[in-house]
């Protein structure tokens, strides 16, 4: 059974400030998934890992993945206000039909 | 709009009933995927439909059932619901090279 884990689970973070969330899953797979979600709101897709090594950087946030170490980073550099929100991974079994997700970062940043 | 349409976005009924929440996918997308999100159970994946055919089953609950129609929307049906059913309820569409969008959720309330 695929498991997702995120760390840490909350963060409490200054503006300006850096920091890492970690996503550690359980089995092989080379698709993972990084979403936001805010209150009561849909899934925002934010990053579409496919491969080793896989980096991608969308503005303040930067997300890695290393399929050898089964661990995906959702780095945040310079973090605003507006970063405030839950941030989730998600890993595909090898089907490609169903997501494991991990149970969500919920970031608070703070002016 | 994320191009995934569900309906309705709220639904409050008693414990015992029975409801439908409908989904379209976005135009090309040939799977429809359904997931729950509770406080206690995080992001679960129920169930897959693929071109009106299942094709991947996750924890859903026998009295939960889906069936995606010849224009691709798809429709899940809780039955004798429970209050612990209370959840958002969003599908998906995509695929695991493209990724996956979510729909904006039904919240359901059993009273």
């Amino acid at each position: 059974e695929l498991k997702v884990e995120q760390n840490p689970l909350f963060l409490s973070m200054q503006e300006g400030k850096n920091y890492t969330i970690y996503c550690n899953y359980s089995t092989t797979s080379d698709r993972l998934y990084w979403y936001r979600q805010d209150p009561g709101k849909s899934l925002e897709s934010l990053f579409v890992l496919l491969s080793n090594g896989a980096v991608k950087q969308e503005g303040r946030l930067m997300a890695s993945l290393d399929t050898k170490a089964r661990l995906s980073t959702l780095h945040i550099t310079a973090a605003v206000h507006d970063l405030s929100a839950t941030y989730f991974c998600a890993v595909v079994n090898n089907a490609g039909n169903m997501l494991t997700f991990g149970g969500g970062t919920r970031l608070m940043v703070k002016p | 709009d994320s191009g995934v349409t569900q309906t309705p976005k709220h639904l409050i009924t008693a414990t015992g009933q029975r409801v439908t929440l409908r989904c379209s996918p976005r135009s090309g997308d040939l799977s429809v995927y359904w997931y729950q999100q509770s406080l206690d159970q995080g992001l679960q994946f129920l169930i897959q439909y693929y071109n009106g055919e299942e094709r991947a089953k996750g924890n859903i609950l026998e009295r939960f059932s889906a069936q995606q129609f010849p224009d691709l929307h798809s429709e899940l049906n809780l039955s004798s619901l429970e209050l612990g059913d209370s959840a958002l309820y969003f599908c998906a569409s995509g695929t695991a090279n493209y990724g996956y969008t979510f729909g904006s959720g039904t919240r359901l309330t059993v009273v």
